[in-house]
């Protein structure tokens, strides 16, 4: 069975600074995709970033980039230019290759942002 | 365009109660997913129906069911609450023909049981 980890509970990150968010899986398959949510107070879960795993390329949404590192089935996320708004619960996620399937989510990081 | 909509916002029931809750997917999604996101465990992926059939089931009692009506709609019920059953129950719906799929959420029903 895929499980994933997120071994970091809580972080903290000054405004405007950079913070790295870690997240290792686990799988037998070679086809799936990693995604990033972000849950904030309103309970909201909104995607972040997404990563095929049969893409070298690193994914990039404007402050945010992932480090999809397959072969250590790590995929980490960081926010550049943090800002107080990214305070939120972050969670990772895989899914299963092919058209649909649902989601197996970490347990969640989250970030505090401090001004 | 309306995003993903869930009812009611907060559920209070006592113990052996049954509970229905009700999820609206973004129009022309065919797909809805229900996650229990239970405080300490994190979100569980409770069950997946497109087209109005189940297509998998997370590791949960039978206690734990739905539907999904021929508009996309759907419904999770869960019989018999038990204290544990107390929880975020959040829904998400994605089309059925994109290569990615991606899932977008409702902000959830709170569950609680006394």
């Amino acid at each position: 069975a895929q499980t994933v980890t997120q071994s970091q509970p809580e972080m903290s990150v000054q405004e405007a600074e950079t913070v790295t968010l870690s997240c290792t899986y686990d799988t037998s398959e070679s086809d799936y995709y990693l995604f990033w949510y972000k849950q904030p107070p309103s309970r909201q879960m909104i995607l972040v970033i997404r990563q095929e795993a049969y893409k070298q390329q690193n994914a990039t949404e404007n402050r945010f980039s992932v480090n999809f590192q397959k072969a250590a089935k790590s995929f980490s996320l960081k926010i550049s230019d943090s800002q107080l708004g990214d305070a939120a619960m972050y969670f990772c996620a895989y899914r299963r290759g092919g058209s649909q399937g649902n989601l197996i989510f970490g347990k969640g990081t989250k970030l505090s942002v401090k001004p | 365009e309306a995003g993903v909509t869930q009812s009611p916002t907060h559920l209070i029931k006592t113990r052996g109660q049954q509970a229905t809750l009700r999820c609206s997917p973004i129009s022309g999604h065919t797909s809805v997913y229900w996650y229990q996101q239970a405080l300490g465990l994190g979100l569980q992926f409770l069950l997946w129906y497109d087209e109005g059939e189940e297509r998998n089931r997370g590791n949960f009692p039978p206690r734990f069911s739905g539907r999904q009506f021929p508009n996309y709609s759907s419904e999770l019920n869960v019989n018999a609450l038990e204290l544990e059953d107390s929880a975020l129950y959040l829904c998400a719906s994605s089309k059925g023909d994109s290569l990615i799929n991606i899932q977008y959420f409702g902000a959830g029903t709170r569950l609680s049981v006394l």
